[in-house]
């Protein structure tokens, strides 16, 4: 099962993008790629997921390069509500073992 | 309407007791998963039911287990509680193949 490497923090402000990268060098084939984000003292929300070049919804967006060893989630025009822990996961949707390795995310911190 | 619920939302209790923690889920999903949070915020699956049959068994102590009575509940009995299970423990439901889990609000448990 591939694992994920993110950066463990990160600040910006109201109104900025914010790109949180994360690292998955052992992706298998047919993974995909998934982000979910925490706030305290709820369980993760799912935000969105691809499995090469680019995917956007009305909440982000994500870039996959070719070689998908690495991928980039979007937050456009953060507000302080983003202030969250965000988890890069890669994994097989369809497989009947569906199971993912959550990494300890990224803490996002949005200042006025 | 919540789509996943769990019950209690918190819970304290003595070292050595037997407790269990329930899951509900009315999205029609065909799998529901229980996942533990420590400290450290790292997030842990521990079990993965599919249509009342276990799929996933991490390696957690047999004092840990999942029952399902249907496809909508997946609940989670621990039998003599230590310290170290002090966690938040997170049910999550989704239908195989569409790679997007939803949480529940998780369960403090404290065990003193």
């Amino acid at each position: 099962l591939a694992k994920t490497t993110q950066p463990i923090s990160m600040d910006s402000y109201e109104g900025q993008e914010v790109n949180i990268t994360c690292s998955h060098n052992n992706i298998a084939t047919n993974d995909y790629i998934t982000w979910y984000q925490q706030f305290p003292s709820q369980g993760p929300r799912f935000i969105i997921q691809g499995y090469k070049t680019k995917v956007t919804n009305e909440v982000a967006s994500l870039f996959i390069p070719a070689d998908r060893k690495s991928s980039t989630l979007s937050l456009p025009r953060v507000s302080l509500s983003d202030t969250a822990v965000y988890y890069c996961l890669v994994g097989l949707p369809m497989d009947s073992n569906y199971q993912l390795i959550w990494g300890a995310g990224t803490k996002l911190i949005i200042k006025p | 309407d919540t789509a996943v619920s769990q019950t209690p939302k918190y819970l304290v209790t003595q070292m050595g007791n037997d407790k269990s923690i329930k899951c509900e889920q009315n999205l029609g999903h065909d799998t529901m998963y229980w996942y533990k949070q420590d400290s450290k915020k790292f997030l842990k699956i521990m079990f993965s039911y599919n249509n009342k049959e276990l799929i996933i068994n991490e390696t957690v102590p047999n004092r840990f287990s999942p029952k399902s009575p249907d496809k909508a509940h997946l609940n989670l009995h621990i039998n003599s509680l230590e310290l170290g299970d002090s966690a938040v423990y997170f049910c999550a439901s989704t239908s195989r193949g569409t790679g997007e889990l939803f949480f529940g609000e998780g369960s403090r448990l404290t065990v003193l």
